[in-house]
C-alpha cells in the first residue's frame, strides 16, 4: 500500500524555467510534509517542509504548495538551476511520535541548459 | 554542527553471511535514529527506529535486526543475509525534543547481496 505516490519518475526541464514536482498521499491523518533532494552516492538532504495547518511555504527558489483536499502537494522551483538536477522525494508523517517518515518513489529532475 | 557517519559506503557480501553496518552520530545527545532502506527503483523504506538506548522498533518483519549500545551508536545486524537484502541503506537522526524536526541522513551504503 503506498500511502506517498509520485507518480512521474523523471523531468527534464530547461534551465531558467519552472520545475514542478508533484506528490499526492492517501492517509489523512499526514500532518506534516517534507522535500528531500539526493545526489548519486549521497544520502537524501532535507530541503523544505510544510505543516498541515499551511498550504504553501516558500524558501528562496522552493516554494511547496499544499491541497489537504485533494491530498496533493508540490514542489516549485522557479528559477531552475543546474545544481538542482537531483532526485527528489516527498516524504510525509503523521502523529506517531518519533519522525516515522513515509517517502514517495521518487522524481529525478534534470535541468538542462 | 551535528554529523552522521555511515560506513562501510559499499559492500558485497554472499548469501547466508552475517551483516554488520554502523552509523554514529555526532554533536548532538538522545537523537531519534533511524535505518531506512531503498530498493531498486523504490521509495525510502523505515526498517528499524530507536529514541533512546536499547529502545528499537522494528517497522517491517524481516531478516535484519537493529541495535543501540550508545546514545549515538546504531547498528544494522544480520545473521544470515538474503538476495533480497541487497539495496541501499541510510541512517538518519532527528532532534528528540521537537516533533516536527527533520531527518538528517548518512551517505548511505550500498549492499549487493551475490
Amino acid at each position: 500500500d503506498q500511502q506517498v505516490k509520485q507518480n512521474s519518475p523523471s523531468l527534464s526541464v530547461q534551465e531558467g524555467r519552472i520545475s514542478i514536482l508533484n506528490c499526492d498521499y492517501t492517509n489523512s491523518m499526514f500532518d506534516y510534509f517534507l522535500w528531500y533532494k539526493k545526489y548519486p552516492a549521497e544520502g537524501p538532504t532535507f530541503l523544505i517542509s510544510i505543516s498541515s495547518i499551511k498550504d504553501k511555504n516558500e524558501d528562496g527558489r522552493f516554494t511547496v504548495f499544499l491541497n489537504k483536499s485533494a491530498k496533493h502537494l508540490s514542489l516549485h522551483i522557479v528559477p531552475s538551476q543546474p545544481g538542482d538536477s537531483a532526485v527528489y522525494f516527498c516524504a510525509a508523517s503523521g502523529n506517531q511520535g518519533a519522525q516515522k517518515l513515509v517517502f514517495g518513489q521518487g522524481t529525478r529532475l534534470t535541468i538542462n541548459p | 554542527s551535528q554529523t552522521i557517519h555511515q560506513w562501510p559506503a559499499t559492500l558485497v557480501q554472499p548469501v547466508g553471511s552475517p551483516l554488520s553496518l554502523e552509523c554514529t552520530v555526532e554533536g548532538t545527545s538522545n537523537p531519534n535514529l533511524y535505518w531506512y532502506r531503498q530498493a531498486a527503483g523504490r521509495g525510502l523504506q523505515l526498517l528499524f527506529y530507536s529514541v533512546g538506548i536499547g529502545q528499537i522498533s522494528s517497522e517491517v518483519p524481516q531478516n535484519l535486526s537493529a541495535s543501540r549500545p550508545q546514545d549515538r551508536q546504531f547498528i544494522l545486524s544480520s545473521k544470515k543475509l538474503l538476495l533480497s537484502d541487497s539495496g541501499f541503506y541510510l541512517c538518519a537522526w532527528s532532534g528528540w525534543s521537537s516533533y516536527n524536526s527533520p531527518l538528517h541522513f548518512g551517505n548511505g551504503t550500498r549492499l549487493t547481496v551475490t
